[in-house]
């Protein structure tokens, strides 16, 4: 099944402590794109990445990290989590970066920094 | 900057009547593309329509259609003979040439019976 794989789906850290929250895709997608999603702010780019060893900043990237170190993976990384981070995340791919491809995402991970 | 503008919050349709979802959008790029998604309460996004920039005739996607009106930088959302499973938060999008996308805030719909 085509799918993007995000894990963990919950997560309940404490401020500081570093996490990593996974992504895999197995469509072959170049694009693929992180969001946080808050109440009254829609979704929010965080990092985006058009294929492997190319990423660049969304408008919110601040306190993430990301990597690309292979076409099917896109990791999010948080070094020091606080709690603004807390928030529902959504990793998505997207065959090409231009032209009528939507964007698939996975289940989404809730994550609570406290 | 690019912006993307959804002024309803909240709307309600009747079962088998058509709803227009709202959005607007501002960008300095000709060549862009917008989107539509929807989430239902389960929480996954779901990509539902795209209309290019260049393209000159609106798109449609079965009971989904985009009201593309380029000169007021709108692309309203129509979906026709709604069904409950219709309510759901939706959500509009737009790409430029740069590659980034920005969402709006949304629009929760309620589909009554």
């Amino acid at each position: 099944e085509a799918q993007v794989t995000q894990n963990p789906r919950y997560l309940i850290t404490v401020t500081g402590k570093k996490l990593t929250v996974t992504c895999s895709q197995n469509m072959n997608h170049e694009y693929m794109s992180w969001y946080r999603q808050d109440p009254g702010l829609g979704l929010r780019q965080i990092y985006y990445s058009m294929n492997v060893e190319v990423t660049d900043k969304g408008d919110v990237p601040e306190g993430y990290k990301v990597s690309r170190k292979e076409k099917r993976n896109f990791p999010l990384i948080l070094e020091s989590p606080s709690p603004n981070q807390t928030s529902l995340y959504f990793c998505a791919s997207s065959l090409e970066p231009t032209g009528g491809y939507g964007y698939t995402f996975g289940s989404g991970t809730r994550l609570t920094v406290v | 900057a690019q912006k993307i503008t959804q002024t309803q919050p909240g709307m309600f349709v009747q079962e088998k009547e058509a709803v227009t979802l709202d959005c607007t959008y501002d960008t300095s790029d000709q060549s862009y593309g917008l989107f539509w998604y929807k989430q239902p309460s389960s929480g996954e996004m779901i990509f539902l329509i795209y209309q290019g920039s260049y393209d000159e005739q609106n798109a449609t996607e079965g009971r989904y259609s985009l009201n593309f009106q380029k000169a007021r930088k709108s692309a309203n959302l129509v979906i026709s003979a709604s069904q409950l499973g219709d309510s759901a938060m939706y959500f509009c999008a737009m790409r430029e040439t740069g590659f980034k996308t920005i969402f709006g805030a949304g629009t929760r719909l309620f589909v009554k019976a």
